[in-house]
């Protein structure tokens, strides 16, 4: 079975400084990646998905991961952060076809909780 | 909005009672599946629904169950709460027909057993 380690569980830093939140995950086959971030009282919301081609992907609000087949990772990165950045970050990996996860679902990391300080 | 709701948003039951939660899927989509979130924890894979029936389940005894409606809603039903048991359960809805389409959220229903 698959599995996810994100390897930070908190990270604080102030505004404007760099973001990088690692994920590794352990699967020898062909995997679909994801980052999910979950704000405080709010749905979990997708950041970013990698199903093929390009290992680097952007997603919402800046976001943007680099798929490493080789180290199994796919870390999340932002140039800037900002304080409305503030919450918890779920990487996930599905081994499943198509999207609704195949028959396994996703696997989500413990998460990251991610504190920017104004 | 995820157009995915979640029934009841919060609820504490017994030990050993039973427990039913609702979710009403996003408008077209056709696939359902459950996680339960501890405290401190990543979402845990329970089981997915495909066109009203079970294709695919997590490490959850049998008396977590489940169904789906032909008009894709979905239940989660718990036997014999445990302590343990106590968690945020989140129902998401995708549609498996086209490769790429999002896993959509609810915000998920709170659950005390005490």
């Amino acid at each position: 079975a698959q599995s996810v380690s994100q390897h930070n569980h908190h990270v604080i830093l102030s505004e404007a400084a760099s973001l990088e939140l690692g994920c590794n995950y352990s699967y020898g086959g062909t995997v679909n990646l994801f980052w999910y971030v979950q704000y405080p009282g709010q749905h979990l919301q997708l950041l970013l998905k990698y199903f093929s081609g390009d290992p680097l992907v952007k997603g919402i609000k800046g976001f943007e991961a680099e798929f490493i087949k080789s180290k199994f990772s796919f870390n999340l990165r932002k140039p800037s952060v900002q304080w409305s950045d503030t919450a918890e970050y779920f990487c996930a990996v599905n081994v499943g076809v198509g999207p609704g996860g195949g028959a396994d679902g996703l696997t989500f990391g413990k998460g990251t909780h991610l504190i920017i300080q104004p | 909005e995820t157009g995915v709701t979640q029934s009841p948003t919060h609820l504490i039951k017994t030990r050993g009672q039973q427990v039913t939660l609702r979710c009403s899927s996003q408008s077209g989509h056709n696939t359902v599946s459950w996680y339960q979130q501890a405290l401190g924890q990543g979402p845990q894979f329970i089981f997915q629904y495909y066109r009203e029936e079970e294709n695919g389940r997590g490490n959850f005894p049998p008396r977590f169950s489940g169904l789906q409606f032909p008009n894709y809603s979905s239940e989660l039903n718990v036997n014999a709460l445990e302590l343990d048991d106590s968690a945020l359960y989140l129902c998401a809805s995708s549609t498996q027909s086209r490769p790429g389409n999002t896993i959509y959220f609810g915000e998920g229903s709170w659950l005390t057993v005490v």
